[in-house]
C-alpha cells in the first residue's frame, strides 16, 4: 500500500513558466510534509516543508500548498529555471513514540527547457 | 561542513559476499536512517535508529543488519549479498525530537553480480 503517491513520473516545462508537481497521501496521521530535490549522483536535499496547520508555505520561487481534505499537496516553482531540472520527492511524516516516521513518494523528474 | 558522509561511494560484490556500508554525521543528530532507492520505487526505509543505542526495522529490512556504533555513526551490513540488493543506498540523519527535515549523504551505489 503506497501511502504517498506521485502520479507523474516526469514533467517538462519551458524556462520562465510555472512548474507544478503533485503529491497525494492516504494516511491521516501524516502532519508534516516535505519536498526534496535530487540531482544525479547526489543525495536528496531538503527544499521546503509545510505543517498540517497551514495550507501554504512560500520560500522564494518555491511554494507548497496543502489541501488536507483532499489529502493533496503540490509544489509550485515560479519562474522555472534550467537549474531546477532534477528529481523531486514528496514526503509525509508524523512524530510518535520518539520517532519521526517518514514516507517518500516515487519522485517526479522535472526537466526545464531553456 | 561535511553533514552526512557515506563510504564507499561505489562497490561491486559477488553474490554471497558480505559488506558493511559506513555512515557518519557531524550535526549531533539523534536519529539516523538507512534507505534504498530503486527505479520507480522511491526511497524505502531499511532500518532506523531513533537514538543512540536503539535500532528498529523499517519497510524492507530482510537481508540487512545495522549497528549504531555511537551517536555519530550508523552502519549497514549485508551478510550474504544477493542480486536483489543491487541498489543505491542512502544514509540520513535528523534531530529526532520532532518533525524536521532529514539530511542525506550522497549515497553508495552497490552492484551485486
Amino acid at each position: 500500500d503506497q501511502q504517498v503517491k506521485q502520479n507523474s513520473p516526469s514533467l517538462s516545462v519551458q524556462e520562465g513558466r510555472i512548474s507544478i508537481l503533485n503529491c497525494d497521501y492516504t494516511n491521516s496521521m501524516f502532519d508534516y510534509f516535505l519536498w526534496y530535490k535530487k540531482y544525479p549522483a547526489e543525495g536528496p536535499t531538503f527544499l521546503i516543508s509545510i505543517s498540517s496547520i497551514k495550507d501554504k508555505n512560500e520560500d522564494g520561487r518555491f511554494t507548497v500548498f496543502l489541501n488536507k481534505s483532499a489529502k493533496h499537496l503540490s509544489l509550485h516553482i515560479v519562474p522555472s529555471q534550467p537549474g531546477d531540472s532534477a528529481v523531486y520527492f514528496c514526503a509525509a511524516s508524523y512524530y510518535s513514540g520518539g520517532y519521526q516516521k517518514v514516507t517518500f513518494g516515487t519522485g517526479t523528474k522535472l526537466q526545464v527547457i531553456p | 561542513n561535511a553533514g552526512v558522509t557515506q563510504t564507499p561511494k561505489f562497490q561491486v560484490l559477488k553474490t554471497g559476499q558480505s559488506m558493511t556500508l559506513q555512515c557518519a554525521q557531524d550535526m549531533n543528530h539523534n536519529s539516523m536512517y538507512w534507505y534504498r532507492q530503486d527505479p520507480g520505487m522511491g526511497l524505502r526505509l531499511i532500518y532506523y535508529s531513533a537514538s543512540e543505542g536503539t535500532t528498529d526495522k523499517g519497510e524492507v529490512p530482510n537481508g540487512y543488519n545495522v549497528s549504531r556504533l555511537n551517536k555519530r555513526e550508523f552502519s549497514l551490513r549485508l551478510e550474504s549479498a544477493a542480486p536483489s540488493q543491487t541498489s543505491v543506498y542512502f544514509c540520513a540523519s535528523s534531530p529526532g525530537n520532532s518533525n524536521q527535515p532529514q539530511h542525506f549523504g550522497d549515497g553508495t551505489r552497490l552492484s551485486i553480480l
